[in-house]
């Protein structure tokens, strides 16, 4: 069993509606959480992180995380075609290495 | 302040041959992590160096290995490549004065082995 379980997709969503993506992890002993966006042909790029259960919000986005279930999400409102691009979920273990999710394409249609 | 940087951006490498690619790191950043990218097994994480010693190994065969200088800039290098080494070679820095230690990545090299 991966250490962080992601949904592939692609998820392909019209302009405007909410997003939904999705994470479990496996360690209940793992803290920080982040989400990063990936662009075809770039490196990741840290969107937001959360610390331990609740939720963050950040303009558009919104990081949620459930510890009990295991559960880490992310909402984006309002989507844009821009927002098109794999999104990955990561925690970060004991040692500060970070576990990525396999990571949602996500296509948002104009 | 400027982002990670990597170079080169591509390459391309015979099987066999060795490769080194390199890492420059966001100014005041002392830990470098290297990842490797493939559409099958998704990002890995490969090691990481902070002040010159490498802290954390994840579970690569020995044919990759790395370094890091005292100005923080950080080099891989793959030996005796193999096919399967073809993926996009991630580096990511951060500054570690503060929690969560957040990582920043650079654009990353893309290695095709043929």
């Amino acid at each position: 069993q991966k250490e962080v379980e992601q949904d592939p997709g692609p998820l392909s969503v019209p302009e405007g509606a909410i997003v939904s993506l999705n994470c479990t992890y496996s360690n209940s002993a793992f803290q920080y959480f982040m989400w990063y966006r990936q662009y075809s042909r770039k490196g990741p790029e840290l969107l937001m992180y959360t610390y331990s259960s609740g939720n963050k919000e950040d303009g558009r986005f919104t990081a949620q995380v459930d510890k009990s279930s295991k559960y880490i999400s992310l909402f984006i409102r309002d989507s844009q075609p821009s927002d098109s691009a794999t999104y990955l979920c990561a925690t970060r273990d004991s040692s500060y290495k970070l576990i990525f999710g396999s990571g949602t394409r996500l296509l948002v249609r104009p | 302040k400027a982002g990670v940087t990597q170079t080169p951006r591509y390459l391309i490498k015979t099987r066999g041959q060795q490769v080194t690619l390199s890492c420059s790191p966001i100014s005041g950043h002392r830990s470098v992590s290297w990842y490797q990218q493939t559409p099958g097994q998704g990002l890995q994480f490969l090691f990481e160096y902070f002040s010159e010693t490498q802290r954390n190994k994840g579970n690569f065969p020995g044919r990759f290995s790395g370094r890091q200088f005292s100005n923080s800039r950080s080099e891989m290098n793959v030996s005796t490549l193999e096919l399967g080494d073809s993926a996009l070679y991630l580096c990511a820095s951060s500054y570690e004065g503060t929690e969560p230690y957040e990582q920043y990545f650079g654009p990353g090299t893309r290695l095709t082995v043929t």
